[in-house]
């Protein structure tokens, strides 16, 4: 179990045009969801904390008015890049907490590789 | 504040030898400590955790960690490497939020 799933696994678009990332706990509910950005070779940053029914929480530097975060239910959480430029282009992977366990352990999707010409 | 610092950014080995990728911390509360594996292109898989009880922890594809809290290390270990076992692997420490190292590239060699 404990299975998240990201979709699309791979994106190309245009400069100036808007590309939305889902995140989905495929066999569990999740109440938190966090979504992260890695450029090559290099670790994951933190982007922003996702919470169900409420306002996601960014971390310091993340423009959250280019970087749309909605997490509708308790299985599904979307990043949407807003007028996506060349330097959004990156590695974007969401992680899902499994609700109800001792300790947050996160689990992650298998990432989306988003690339604006 | 809490930071992970992995001081090895890539580690060549050949295959069969034994492996070691080094982690230490710096946290000021008690944490929940981790290891992951990246594959090109891949999400992480968890290898394993440290909670609290044994400081050895035994986690998949042959590999363990010892937690040694006075160094402030979570040190991963495999005595024979695969040509698999090839990846970036990352070390992670949790208190309210998952902070990464900068990973290591482990390199095997036939």
């Amino acid at each position: 179990g404990a299975v998240v799933s990201q979709h699309p696994s791979r994106v190309i678009c245009k400069s100036g045009t808007s590309v939305k990332i889902e995140c989905r706990s495929l066999d569990f509910q999740a109440t938190t969801m966090f979504w992260y950005r890695q450029f090559p070779k290099k670790s994951l940053m933190l982007m922003a904390t996702s919470n169900e029914g409420s306002k996601a929480t960014y971390e310091q530097g993340v423009e959250k008015d280019k970087f749309l975060i909605n997490h509708a239910s308790l299985t599904l959480s979307t990043l949407t890049v807003t007028s996506a430029h060349p330097e959004d282009s990156s590695f974007y992977i969401c992680s899902a907490i499994r609700a109800g366990r001792a300790y947050n352990e996160q689990f992650f999707g298998p990432g989306t590789r988003l690339t604006v010409l | 504040a809490q930071s992970v610092t992995q001081l090895d950014s890539q580690v060549p080995v050949f295959e069969e030898a034994p492996v070691e990728l080094r982690c230490n911390y710096s946290s000021s509360v008690s944490v929940y400590l981790f290891w992951y594996v990246q594959y090109p292109n891949q999400g992480l898989q968890l290898l394993l955790k440290y909670l609290s009880g044994s400081t050895l922890v035994k986690g998949i594809n042959g590999f363990e960690a010892e937690f040694n809290k006075s160094q402030t290390s979570f040190h991963l270990r495999k005595p024979s490497v695969h040509i698999s076992d090839t990846a970036e692997y990352f070390c992670a420490v949790n208190t309210d939020k998952l902070i990464f190292g900068t990973g290591t590239r482990l390199q095997v060699f036939p």
